[in-house]
């Protein structure tokens, strides 16, 4: 089944305690993509990758990092977290994303206390 | 800059009713392309319908259809004969063409009440 994993689905954590949320995808999809979701606001860009260790930074990219070592993965990872980080995040991934649908995970639930 | 704007924030009908959801798109761009995107309760993201900026034509799938107009820069969503089951936050979002970005509108919360 084609489909495109977070783990893990929700998270709670501290401040300052480093974490990586990791996002995996089957469909052979060069375009990979992290979002955070927030009331009122919509879901918003982070970062985005076209292909393997290529990557660039999105609409609120600050506090995050990602790497991209495999095609198929594409992990988020937050150094220092801190509680305006508290959100849901979206990975996504696509042929390409200026033309083609993104397929979604089913989001990570992340509290930062 | 992009931008989309989904100025309904909440919308409740009753079942049955037909119902509008509206988007805005700026860009000055001439290629771009625009899509719909449904988050039912359960929160997973569904892809509704890709458009295209030279493509116009609207669309008819079941009970859903899109008005595609460049000339409003919008591109509106209207489902007809609401069940309870479309209740969802429904996204636009527009990427431009060459750019790899994609920005969603806000969204629009549709609770159609039995």
């Amino acid at each position: 089944e084609a489909q495109v994993t977070q783990n893990p689905r929700y998270l709670i954590t501290v401040t300052g305690k480093k974490l990586t949320v990791t996002c995996s995808q089957n469909m052979n999809h060069e375009y990979m993509s992290w979002y955070r979701q927030d009331p009122g606001l919509g879901l918003r860009q982070i970062y985005y990758s076209m292909n393997v260790e290529v990557t660039d930074k999105g609409d609120v990219p600050e506090g995050y990092k990602v790497s991209r070592k495999e095609k198929r993965n594409f992990p988020l990872i937050l150094e220092s977290p801190s509680p305006n980080q508290t959100s849901l995040y979206f990975c996504a991934s696509s042929a390409g994303a200026t033309y083609n649908e993104q397929f979604f995970g089913p989001g990570t639930r992340l509290t930062v206390l | 800059a992009q931008k989309v704007t989904q100025a309904q924030t909440e919308i409740s009908v009753v079942e049955k009713e037909d119902v509008t959801l509206d988007c805005v798109y700026e860009t000055r761009d001439t290629t771009y392309y625009l899509f719909w995107y449904k988050q039912p309760p359960s929160g997973e993201l569904v892809f509704l319908i890709r458009r295209n900026s030279f493509d116009e034509q609207n669309e008819i799938s079941g009970r859903y259809s899109w008005n595609f107009q460049k000339s409003t820069s919008s591109f509106n969503f209207t489902i007809t004969a609401s069940q309870v089951v479309d209740s969802a936050v429904y996204f636009c979002a527009l990427s431009l063409g060459g750019s790899e970005k994609l920005v969603f509108g806000k969204g629009t919360k549709l609770t159609v009440n039995p």
